[in-house]
């Protein structure tokens, strides 16, 4: 099983859809949580931390469940903008050693 | 957000040559900085750890005398890729951190290509 799994892609999703991605991860020691965007050819941009308890910024809500290793993001009202590959990432340490894990991301367009 | 740049932004180079991609913290000490790799339509894969002053760390299959890393200062981290082949061709992008356990911010990223 891959450390970190998303969902296969891509979602093409009409402007103002809403749009639910979502990812596991196999190592229930892992410590930190973030959804990174990142746009063709560009480099990962972050987008938010996840937390047990949720957060929410604007249009895009992340979940985080540490009992089914199970994170989530819902971006709601979906803008052409918003069209990019998002990135689970899951991050660990131990013995002096941070490790940084990415899922291969799900790729979303958003159509007029 | 803090920003962390990287040069050159694209590199093409013939077989046998010697690369090499400085990535800076530009607002930030990065007491850490790390390197990744992406093939196309692949995820990020951790090359390389290195923290200020002392030798990298190295992901299990990424020869440390091929790809060199010196992280001179706390601004400045250097990949080096040495004889270069075809399939090294790919983006290379570095990030840093304050600390071991904060945010990365990533670098633009160098697209090699090796022909």
């Amino acid at each position: 099983r891959k450390e970190v799994e998303q969902d296969p892609g891509p979602f093409n999703v009409p402007e103002g859809a809403t749009v639910a991605f979502n990812c596991t991860y196999s190592n229930s020691a892992s410590q930190s949580f973030f959804w990174y965007r990142q746009d063709c050819r560009k480099e990962p941009k972050l987008l938010m931390s996840v937390y047990s308890s949720g957060n929410e910024d604007g249009r895009f809500t992340a979940q985080l469940n540490r009992a089914s290793q199970y994170i989530s993001l819902l971006i709601r009202d979906s803008k052409l903008s918003d069209s990019a590959t998002y990135l689970c990432v899951v991050t660990r340490t131990g013995a002096g050693s941070y490790q940084l894990t990415f899922g291969k991301g799900t790729k979303l367009s958003v159509i007029p | 957000g803090a920003v962390v740049s990287q040069h050159p932004s694209r590199v093409i180079c013939k077989s046998g040559t010697s690369v090499k991609i400085e990535c800076r913290s530009l607002d930030f000490q990065a007491t850490t900085m790390f390197w990744y790799r992406q093939f196309p339509k692949k995820s990020l894969m951790l090359m390389a750890t290195s923290n200020e002053g002392s030798k990298a760390t190295y992901e299990q299959g990424v020869e440390k005398d091929k790809f060199l890393i010196n992280h001179a200062s706390l601004t400045l981290s250097t990949l080096t890729v040495t004889s270069a082949h075809p399939e090294d061709s790919s983006f290379y992008i570095c990030s840093g951190t304050p600390g071991l356990t904060d945010t990365q911010y990533f670098g633009p990223g160098t697209r090699l290509t090796v022909l």
